[in-house]
């Protein structure tokens, strides 16, 4: 159960976009639309902001999408803000027998 | 509004046990999915196990494979998860969350604040 690729960091200034990407294998994020991604503060449980490659739960800021291009799935975040300074992690599901896996993580800091 | 509130966690040596629990309220608890995911602090998340709305479906990360035993009690709203044999590399805050829908489908709609397990001599 390999975790999925995710830069380490990632940084942008107030109003920019930034995209993090998160590398899978055939077996998970290559074979399924399951890919999950959640925003994570200091200090605080983590919180979904994607879900199945490109959907959002109610009450996300439309600023956050997700896409996935064969084994790499992307979150897009348009309009920088202070408030998004955050850590964030793609999750997807790896069959029914893997079931879940994390990515690493990446910081992301608006500048 | 929905809430997971864990408990049970805490210091215990190497080799021993301890049982987590998550109280589920605010939400039917037999329609959704629930996993354990953990986090060493400072590091990242790590999925743990999951169960199926009806225990019909469960998985664990192979590092937990025959030592952990993940169950729930519907007629509780309870999630439990019993954690055997402990080793040092299991000392981590481990959150209960919930699934959006009813099978393990790894989108974590909601989580509690989690319950610290420190394994240690």
């Amino acid at each position: 159960q390999s975790a999925l690729t995710q830069p380490a960091s990632v940084s942008g200034s107030p109003g920019q976009s930034i995209t993090i990407s998160c590398t899978g294998t055939s077996s998970d994020v290559g074979s399924y639309d399951l890919v999950s991604w959640y925003q994570q503060h200091p200090g605080k449980a983590p919180k979904l902001m994607i879900y199945e490659r490109s959907k959002r739960p109610s009450g996300v800021s439309n600023r956050f999408s997700g896409s996935k291009s064969g084994n790499t799935a992307s979150l897009t975040i348009s309009g920088l803000q202070a408030e998004d300074e955050a850590d964030y992690y793609c999750c997807s599901y790896a069959g029914s027998s893997t079931f879940v896996v994390f990515g690493g993580g990446t910081k992301l800091s608006v500048l | 509004e929905v809430q997971l509130v864990e408990s049970g966690g805490g210091l215990v040596q190497p080799g021993r046990s301890l049982r987590l629990s998550c109280a589920a309220s605010g939400f039917t608890f037999d329609d959704y999915a629930m996993h354990w995911v953990r986090q060493v602090p400072g590091k990242g998340l790590e999925w743990v196990s999951g169960i199926s709305w009806n225990s019909g479906s469960i998985g664990y990360v192979d590092s937990v494979k025959g030592r952990f035993t993940i169950s729930r009690d519907n007629a509780k709203n309870s999630l439990y998860l019993q954690m055997n044999s402990l080793r040092a590399e299991d000392t981590a805050l481990y959150y209960c969350a919930k699934d959006i829908g009813y099978d393990i489908l790894t989108a974590l709609g909601d989580w509690g604040q989690g319950t610290l397990v420190t394994v240690s001599s």
